[in-house]
């Protein structure tokens, strides 16, 4: 089945402690990205990679840094997170941008405390 | 700056027709798309729209005018299953999707 897994599903942290959200697709897409969304400000993206080894910033990519190793791949990393990076995390892919559907992952809700 | 703009809220009685509008002001332009998100969910896709003119599948349309700047998302026969936010997102000239905040779409009985 074509899908974008995302783990984990749920998170509740520490400030300063380092997390890792994995994200993979199965799909053999070229361009993956992450965003987050808060309530009345819709999706904004952190990170995008447009191929494995090419990772650029988003709208919002402060306290947040991604790598893109292998195509199927691409973890985001909190490397000291705080309480304003509480949100709902989401990692999505597709082939390209022009026309491509984004295939979205099931998303992470993640708490820091 | 690069801004959309969609009404934050709207309400639609089961077996109506609504109509979700959705303007934009972006760098360039590169295509828009619609997708529809329920609640706790992630977004999936509806529709693409890099011409002018109307897209149609099945009970959802999805209208593009470049020159102003604007695009609908027409849902007709309602099902309370559209209960739900509805997302538009433009990709600008330098292939970035900009995403709007939604509108969430109530379906009453």
């Amino acid at each position: 089945e074509a899908q974008v897994t995302q783990n984990p599903r749920y998170l509740i942290t520490v400030t300063g402690k380092k997390l890792t959200v994995t994200c993979s697709q199965n799909m053999n897409h070229e361009y993956m990205s992450w965003y987050r969304q808060d309530p009345g400000l819709g999706l904004r993206q952190i990170y995008y990679s447009m191929n494995v080894e090419v990772t650029d910033k988003g709208d919002v990519p402060e306290g947040y840094k991604v790598s893109r190793k292998e195509k199927r791949n691409f973890p985001l990393i909190l490397e000291s997170p705080s309480p304003n990076q509480t949100s709902l995390y989401f990692c999505a892919s597709s082939y390209g941008l022009e026309g491509s559907e984004q295939f979205f992952g099931p998303g992470t809700r993640l708490t820091v405390l | 700056g690069q801004n959309i703009d969609q009404p934050t809220e709207m309400t639609a009685t089961e077996g109506a027709i609504v109509q979700i509008n959705c303007t934009y002001q972006t760098s360039g332009f590169n295509g828009l798309f619609w997708y529809q998100q329920h609640a706790g969910e992630a977004p999936t896709f509806l529709s693409y729209n890099v011409l002018d003119g109307l897209e149609e599948k099945g009970r959802f349309s999805s209208f593009l005018s470049r020159s102003k700047g604007y695009s609908y998302l027409l849902l007709k026969e309602l099902q309370m299953k559209d209960s739900a936010s509805y997302l538009c997102a433009v990709v600008d000239s330098n292939y970035q999707l900009i995403w709007g905040a939604g509108t969430k779409l109530i379906i009453k009985p």
